[in-house]
């Protein structure tokens, strides 16, 4: 399983980008990448799956260079209720594993 | 939305008792999870199940946990004998057809031992 790595924290302001970049150096060729969010004292919930390039859904953007050894998650216009711990996670199968993750603050 | 849903919400129990988590996963999915997050820390992978059986397991996963799907429908983890350290959120999750694909969370069962 790749090993992934990611900010521990990040801050910002309502209405902010918000950029959460994730390095994955050994991800294989048959790897996805997955990012989720999760609120205090709820389950994960599934943001956006990408291979390469770029994806977007309503809720973010998920930009993979060429090379697909890292990420980037993309959280436009962001408000308070996206305060969250956001997790970047690589390959998956039948034991998914999570990361630290990335928990970011939104500040009014 | 289908959900997946997880009873009970909160356990409270003496260390020692047997308890068991229940699940139920998204109809027509196929794979089934149990994370534990103990308060403050990283969402932990205990097992996946496949086909009536465990597919993966972590070290966490030792002899006292077990998990099985009796009626074709609900998902349970039993803790034979619980410690002080078990206290934790335990996430059941379900996945469709694809290995590959979304991972769809349940609230959680928040397991507290005295």
């Amino acid at each position: 399983l790749a090993k992934t790595t990611q900010p521990i924290s990040m801050d910002s302001y309502e209405g902010q980008e918000v950029n959460i970049t994730c390095s994955h150096n050994n991800i294989a060729t048959n790897d996805y990448i997955t990012w989720y969010q999760q609120f205090p004292s709820q389950g994960p919930r599934f943001i956006i799956q990408g291979y390469k390039t770029k994806v977007t859904n309503e809720v973010a953007s998920l930009f993979i260079p060429a090379d697909r050894k890292s990420s980037t998650l993309s959280l436009p216009r962001v408000s308070l209720s996206d305060t969250a711990v956001y997790y970047c996670l690589v390959g998956g199968g039948f034991k998914t594993i999570f990361g630290a993750g990335t928990r970011l603050f939104v500040k009014a | 939305e289908p959900e997946v849903t997880q009873t009970p919400s909160h356990q409270v129990t003496q260390m020692g008792q047997e308890v068991i988590l229940r699940c139920v996963p998204i109809s027509n999915h196929l794979y089934f999870y149990w994370y534990r997050q103990i308060l403050g820390q990283k969402v932990e992978f205990l097992v996946s199940f496949y086909n009536n059986e465990i597919s993966e397991k972590s070290e966490i996963f030792d002899d006292q946990f077990s998990v099985e799907r009796p009626d074709g429908s609900n998902f349970t983890l039993k803790i034979r004998s619980t410690k002080l350290e078990d206290s934790a959120m335990y996430f059941c999750a379900t996945q469709g057809v694809n290995l590959s694909g979304e991972l769809f969370f349940g609230e959680g069962s928040r397991l507290t031992v005295l």
